[in-house]
């Protein structure tokens, strides 16, 4: 069964660092690329992240680029969070991401999503 | 960015009617266009990709439609656990920008 689960959410200071894990089992981590989004209480998706499957390609929202480090390593995939402020209390989702270039079909989308972990910051 | 605006932002249907959900790109993005159902409490789940293609094990109610820069997402003869929250993507370039989502509410 392909699987995502994340960890590392927790209740941070506004300024704070925080680390998130997401855990990838029953495909080959390896080929694919991956996301972070992440949700706000009430809101919508928001992309954060992505990573290609070799490391080598990166990409950040703006509202995160220069505070957040997205990185991978076998088998998992990581969010360093730091300059952590109120506006970046959400659940956040580790997706993979499956690309198909054909003649037919032509797409990359977002499946499986982790079940997510919740960030919290506040004094 | 490419934005991607959905519409109504929410509707009030009835188990069995027929819905009908859409997504509009400030820009064409091709068939880069998918569909994904949130339900509360509960992470997203792809229902459409490549802005027809049905992800398997989603029934065949949901179809999506389109290219270039309009896309639908149809939801035949509504089911129970058919209401949710639906959000369209365009994966055509980075960043991977959502709409807003539409609420799909028991009337």
């Amino acid at each position: 069964e392909v699987q995502l689960v994340e960890s590392g959410g927790d209740l941070v200071q506004p300024g704070g660092s925080l680390r998130l894990s997401c855990a990838a089992s029953g495909f080959t981590f390896s080929s694919h690329a991956m996301n972070w989004v992440r949700q706000a209480p009430g809101k919508g998706l928001e992309w954060l992240a992505y990573i290609s499957s070799r490391g080598d390609t990166i990409h950040y929202a703006d509202s995160v680029r220069g505070r957040f480090t997205i990185s991978r390593e076998s088998g998992s995939l990581f969010l360093q969070m730091d300059s952590l402020g109120p506006e970046d209390t959400a659940v956040y989702y580790c997706v993979r991401e499956t690309s198909i270039f054909g003649v037919v079909i032509s797409g990359n989308w977002f499946d499986p999503w982790g079940q997510g972990t919740l960030v919290t910051v506040s004094s | 960015d490419i934005q991607m605006t959905q519409s109504p932002s929410s509707l009030s249907a009835s188990v069995g009617d027929t819905v009908i959900i859409t997504c509009r790109a400030s820009q064409s993005i091709n068939t880069f266009l998918n569909w994904y159902q949130q339900k509360p409490g509960r992470a997203p789940n792809l229902l459409i990709y490549a802005a027809s293609s049905l992800q398997s094990g989603v029934p065949s109610r949901f179809s999506g439609s389109g290219s270039g820069s309009d896309f639908t997402l149809t939801i035949s003869s509504l089911q129970p656990e058919d209401f949710a929250t639906y959000y369209c993507q365009q994966s055509y370039a980075v960043p991977r920008t959502f709409g807003q989502g539409t609420t799909v509410e028991i009337k």
